[in-house]
């Protein structure tokens, strides 16, 4: 069964630290990741991929990949208010027509 | 780039109507749409993946007969709540994937919100 989980959070920073977001994934054939933001009462956003091991970064955004470890993070730097959302790590997993979602990582930045 | 198009974004209507929701490709051509239905405070669920000329693919306990879809062009998928009910009132979400390229993300509409007075 594909399952890719996150922590439910909310996880609280406060303004100008960094917000580290953890995402596992159980298939080991997985080949692409992603990380979406999604605003209250919004849909999601795409702000990063990553299709190999290693960091990729992206202004304050860095996405970070393990697959031997079946691992995938993004850290926001410098997080500011407006980065309070909720996280989905998606995967995408060979065979399956559409991503699969994580539940999400609710962040919070304090001012 | 990548940009999906989703109308309406809100819908406030009588119980027992029925609701017309568009999602558009804008600019790339997309065999596959996905629906996905969010409560409050809660998580994506995936409805349906709409297939352009062909059946839609529902997960398990949707009613196929009360959320009707059609992807009639590369561009173009419809989702319509039948007779819909206050309990079908959610946010709907659309999203598509470039056709062609399985590594590439799904890109999302803005939504659409229904309530069903």
């Amino acid at each position: 069964q594909k399952e890719v989980e996150q922590n439910s959070g909310p996880l609280s920073v406060p303004e100008g630290a960094i917000a580290s977001l953890n995402c596992t994934y159980s298939d080991r054939v997985s080949q692409s990741f992603f990380w979406y933001r999604q605003y209250s009462g919004k849909s999601p956003e795409l702000i990063m991929s990553i299709y190999s091991n290693g960091d990729k970064e992206d202004g304050r955004f860095t996405a970070q990949l393990n697959k031997a470890s079946q691992y995938v993070s993004l850290l926001i730097r410098d997080s500011q208010p407006s980065d309070s959302a909720t996280y989905l790590c998606a995967v995408n997993i060979p065979g399956y027509s559409t991503l699969t979602f994580g539940k999400g990582t609710m962040l919070l930045v304090s001012p | 780039g990548a940009v999906v198009s989703q109308h309406p974004s809100r819908v406030i209507c009588k119980s027992g109507t029925s609701v017309k929701i568009e999602c558009r490709s804008l600019d790339f051509q997309a065999t596959t749409m996905f629906w996905y239905r969010q409560f409050p405070k809660q998580s994506l669920m995936l409805m349906a993946t709409s297939n352009e000329g062909s059946k839609a693919t529902y997960e398990q306990g949707v009613e196929k007969d009360k959320f009707l879809i059609n992807h009639a062009s590369l561009t173009l998928s419809t989702l319509t709540v039948t007779s819909a009910h206050p309990e079908d009132s959610s946010f709907y979400i659309c999203s598509a994937r470039e056709s062609g390229y399985s590594n590439q993300p799904q890109h999302f509409g803005d939504g659409t919100r229904l309530s069903i007075l």
